[in-house]
């Protein structure tokens, strides 16, 4: 069934190295995906997204790779930072037509020790 | 603009009773969504409004549940006769279709039913 799931339900990391998020959908058909960060209290907020033609892309601190061929996505966060520490959710979007409705995951929460 | 407005951020509410929750979206958006989280979870999708007309609505969308956006700006959502399974986040997000980068959250509605 259509599905997006995380691997790890929180990653710790030192202040300064780099995090890697992994995400894997089971949907053949996703076209569009996206990472969002979600801190206590807030909504989602849009880190970055890619599209199913493309393999990565990049942006400020942070890389989203996809692997089409394993249905795998992933972000990757350099030089993580404290205000990093989130709830990192990715999401995607599988329907045909672009209806816009997001499958999310469950999240992988980042933790950042100083 | 300030980005995506929910109204209120909380509510508690005795079991039986309807909430009703308001979504602003950001003005020249022309897509709203509602989705619901819960606590550990990613948000999972409700419905959405394409300007006035309601496109989809989500099997999690019992009939004690709907959403209207009556003039294409503003949204409603209201529970009827709440039950304590109804206690969640309660997430609005507006796009622009045919624009990339994902949607944008507001801080969402915490519901509480005792």
């Amino acid at each position: 069934g259509e599905s997006v799931g995380l691997h790890l339900p929180t990653l710790s990391v030192q202040e300064g190295d780099n995090s890697i998020i992994n995400c894997a959908y089971s949907n053949s058909a996703s076209d569009y995906f996206i990472w969002y960060k979600q801190e206590s209290g807030k909504g989602p907020q849009f880190i970055i997204d890619i599209r199913s033609n493309m393999d990565k892309r990049q942006g400020q601190r942070v890389t989203v790779l996809l692997n089409k061929t394993v249905k795998h996505l992933s972000l990757q966060i350099a030089a993580t930072q404290p205000g990093d520490s989130a709830v990192y959710f990715c999401a995607e979007n599988n329907l045909p037509g672009n209806t816009g409705k997001l499958i999310f995951g469950q999240g992988t929460t980042l933790q950042v020790k100083p | 603009d300030t980005g995506v407005s929910q109204d209120p951020r909380h509510k508690i509410t005795k079991r039986g009773q309807n909430v009703t929750f308001r979504c602003d979206p950001i003005s020249e958006h022309n897509r709203l969504y509602w989705y619901r989280q819960t606590l550990g979870q990613g948000p999972e999708f409700l419905t959405y409004f394409q300007n006035e007309a309601q496109l989809e609505k989500s099997r999690l969308l019992s009939d004690r549940f709907s959403a209207e956006r009556p003039k294409g700006s503003f949204s409603t959502l209201e529970i009827q006769r709440t039950e304590q399974g109804d206690s969640a986040m309660y997430l609005c997000a507006s796009s622009l279709l045919g624009q990339g980068g994902g949607y944008t959250f507001g801080s969402g509605t915490r519901l509480t039913v005792v």
